[in-house]
């Protein structure tokens, strides 16, 4: 069975800092594996999705992930943090049975001035 | 190019009241349409997907219904509400046959029940 973890709850860093968010992910089919982000109040906007092309994706925004298959990671990252980055991100899974999306725990990113 | 919309955006209701949440997406046919809810400081639960007009498939047993009378309308409804309703819902929709890709997500509706 597919499942997605979250590593962190609430990561925080300084403006103009580089952002890391990990994701490590269990699938036994060559998984799909997006990031979404989530403003408060907002619905979830797709910021970057792999599936089985290029290993390192770049999303918008200036986020990017790499899938690593040997450490069945797709951790995301961002050069230089914006405030306006402050969000919650998702990690998700797709089960490749059903077309189901299994979503991480999330994370809360908080920037700093 | 394809946007979905959801209303309202926030709704305040009381308890043992009824409920009727609309979504609809423009911009394409036959989409899998999907509700999803997300409590306060939670992940998102799936609640109802369609793969088609009247075809509505339960994820977990709830106080919540769903229907889907035209090919890209969705609404989510309860005949009375219970507090434990309370959340944010979201709908989305994913073209048909494709099973690997994203959703694409509404702007979702902030539920109180008080």
């Amino acid at each position: 069975a597919q499942s997605v973890t979250q590593l962190d709850s609430h990561v925080s860093v300084s403006e103009g800092t580089p952002v890391l968010l990990r994701c490590n992910y269990s699938s036994s089919y060559s998984p799909s594996l997006f990031w979404y982000v989530q403003h408060p109040n907002k619905g979830l906007q797709l910021l970057l999705k792999y599936t089985s092309a290029a290993t390192l994706v770049k999303g918008i925004n200036g986020f990017e992930a790499e899938f690593k298959k040997s450490e069945t990671s797709f951790h995301l990252t961002k050069p230089s943090a914006h405030m306006s980055d402050a969000a919650e991100y998702f990690c998700v899974v797709i089960s490749g049975n059903t077309g189901k999306l299994i979503f991480g725990q999330g994370t809360t990113l908080q920037v700093k001035p | 190019s394809q946007t979905i919309h959801q209303w309202p955006a926030t709704l305040v209701q009381p308890v043992g009241s009824p409920l009727s949440l609309e979504c609809t997406v423009e911009g394409t046919s036959n989409p899998n349409l999907y509700w999803y809810r997300q409590a306060a400081g939670r992940g998102l639960q799936l609640l109802f997907y369609s793969v088609g007009i009247g075809q509505i498939s339960s994820e977990v047993p709830q106080n919540l219904s769903a229907s889907r009378p035209q090919d890209r309308q969705f609404i989510l409804s309860s005949k009375k509400l219970l507090l434990s309703d309370s959340g944010f819902y979201l709908c989305a929709w994913r073209g048909t046959g494709q099973k690997n890709s994203p959703l694409h997500f509404g702007n979702g509706t902030r539920l109180t029940v008080t």
